[in-house]
C-alpha cells in the first residue's frame, strides 16, 4: 500500500529564517515521484517541487529544496528565507507509476510565518 | 495560474440534488484527475481519465460519475447529494509524470 505521512500538523517560523517540513512515504514500487504542494487560504493547490525516485540530486526550485533520503523514505521540504506569503498548508504527495499515476497525499502541515 | 480551469468556483445546493462540475485541463494535457478535499477525509483521489478513457478509480461513490470528452474537458457529476458531500473538489491535469497542475477547485456546499 502507498502512504504519505506528515507528522507536523502546525509549524511556526520567523520571517527570513529557514524551515523544514517533514514527509515520509511508504511504497514497495521502485518508480515513483514525490511532490510538494502549497495551499493558501484561498484554496488553490500550487505545485512547488518534484523529486523522482531515480533522481540522484536533490531537487531545488528557487527558495524550495527537497531533501530526499531514499533509504529512510523521507522527502522533507526546506523553505529558505521564509516570507509572510509562505503562510499556508503544505502537502506532500507521492505518485506511483503502477497505480495509474494517481496522487497519494499526506494530511498536510500548516505553516505560519511570524513577522 | 496553473492553466487548469474549473467551473463553477462555488456551488450551493440542497440535499438530494444533482450537480455537474467542469474541468478544462491545460492545453495538450491528456490526463485529468479528480480529487475531493474535506476536513475529515483530507485529499481523496476519485477518478482519472486519459484521453477520454477511464484509467483509474479511487474512492468514488456510486452516486458520483465522471467523463472526459473528445475536447479533453471533463465533468464530474454528483447526484443524490448529502450533507457529507460538501467539500472542495479539485481537478488536475498532467503533461508528464513529473508534473501535475491543479485547478482552483469548486467549493460545494450542500445544505
Amino acid at each position: 500500500a502507498q502512504k504519505i505521512t506528515q507528522t507536523q500538523p502546525g509549524m511556526f517560523v520567523q520571517e527570513k529564517e529557514a524551515v523544514t517540513l517533514d514527509c515520509t512515504y511508504d511504497t514497495s514500487d521502485q518508480s515513483y515521484g514525490l511532490f510538494w504542494y502549497k495551499q493558501p487560504s484561498s484554496g488553490e493547490m500550487i505545485f512547488l517541487i518534484y523529486q523522482g525516485s531515480y533522481d540522484e540530486q536533490n531537487a531545488t526550485e528557487g527558495r524550495y529544496s527537497l531533501n530526499f533520503q531514499k533509504a529512510r523514505k523521507s522527502a522533507n521540504l526546506v523553505i529558505s528565507a521564509s516570507q509572510l506569503g509562505d503562510s499556508a498548508m503544505y502537502f506532500c504527495a507521492m505518485r506511483v507509476s503502477n497505480t495509474g499515476n494517481q496522487f497519494y497525499f499526506g494530511t498536510g502541515t500548516s505553516l505560519t510565518v511570524i513577522p | 495560474d496553473s492553466g487548469v480551469t474549473q467551473t463553477p468556483k462555488h456551488l450551493i445546493t440542497a440535499t438530494g440534488q444533482r450537480v455537474t462540475l467542469r474541468c478544462s485541463p491545460r492545453s495538450g494535457d491528456l490526463s485529468v484527475y479528480w480529487y475531493q478535499q474535506s476536513l475529515d477525509q483530507g485529499l481523496q483521489f476519485l477518478i482519472q481519465y486519459y484521453n477520454g478513457e477511464e484509467r483509474a478509480k479511487g474512492n468514488i461513490l456510486e452516486r458520483f460519475s465522471a467523463q472526459q470528452f473528445p475536447d479533453l474537458h471533463s465533468e464530474l457529476n454528483l447526484s443524490s447529494l448529502e450533507l457529507g458531500d460538501s467539500a472542495l473538489y479539485f481537478c488536475a491535469s498532467s503533461p508528464s509524470t513529473r508534473e501535475a497542475f491543479f485547478g482552483q477547485g469548486t467549493r460545494l456546499t450542500v445544505v
